[in-house]
């Protein structure tokens, strides 16, 4: 199956730094990457929805100052916590959509996830 | 958007058959998908529906019912490792997004 690669893993911070978390889809393109974050025990809140070239489109109640997205090739995008605070701290999970021609894309458009980013900001 | 509904938290024994429940609710369906996720992992896709039907992949089945709304992942011969949550995830065409929105999973605890 398709791989999509999130780094890093895991990181510390301190309250007030930014920190960039990067998501590559590996043996194909993605024209459209997903950004979600998840909090223990509860399901996976999609954040925002990142195209290739383009700006990020962002679900209601996401800061788009707060959380920078860049999509700069199709096989590559990353998310940038700016200034976290505590409150941020979660498991933030990117996922790839594997680009296919025609109407196909409809019915095999199958999303496929990172390994996932603990972000824990002291 | 869509409501999905599905157990918090389910058990089974080891060797055993297990049926986790989906419902939904929605203006556009345009598939619902099955996922499997461990504990501070990334999901795992498992299965895919679009049609009515049962679907099967293995130890593991999906079947779907369009007209109720309805859906359930069927795991046989529970195995150790398959203690882990199951997201059901429903994607709606409305608006041309065909974005999943995912329920909140099961919690599947298998013991021996």
């Amino acid at each position: 199956g398709a791989v999509v690669s999130q780094h890093p893993s895991r990181v510390i911070c301190k309250s007030g730094t930014s920190v960039k978390i990067e998501c590559r889809s590996l043996d194909f393109q993605a024209t459209t990457m997903f950004w979600y974050r998840q909090f223990p025990k509860q399901s996976l809140m999609l954040m925002a929805t990142s195209n290739e070239g383009s700006k990020a489109t962002y679900e209601q109640g996401v800061e788009k100052d707060k959380f920078l997205i860049n999509h700069a090739s199709l096989t590559l995008s990353t998310l940038t916590v700016t200034s976290a605070h505590p409150e941020d701290s979660s498991f933030y999970i990117c996922s790839a959509r594997d680009r296919l021609a025609g109407a196909e894309w409809v019915t095999k458009n199958i999303q496929y996830f990172g390994a996932g980013t603990r972000l824990s900001v002291l | 958007g869509q409501n999905i509904d599905q157990p918090t938290e389910m058990t089974a024994t080891e060797g055993a058959i297990v049926q986790i429940n989906c419902t939904y609710q929605t203006s556009g369906f345009n598939g619902l998908f099955w996922y499997q996720q461990h504990a501070g992992e990334a999901p795992t896709f498992l299965s895919y529906n679009v049609l009515d039907g049962l679907e099967e992949k293995g130890r593991f089945s999906s079947f779907l019912s369009r007209s109720k709304g309805y859906s359930y992942l069927l795991l046989k011969e529970l195995q150790m490792k398959d203690s882990a949550s199951y997201l059901c995830a429903v994607r709606d065409q409305s608006g041309g997004s065909y974005i999943p929105t995912f329920g909140r999973g099961t919690s599947l605890i298998v013991h021996p």
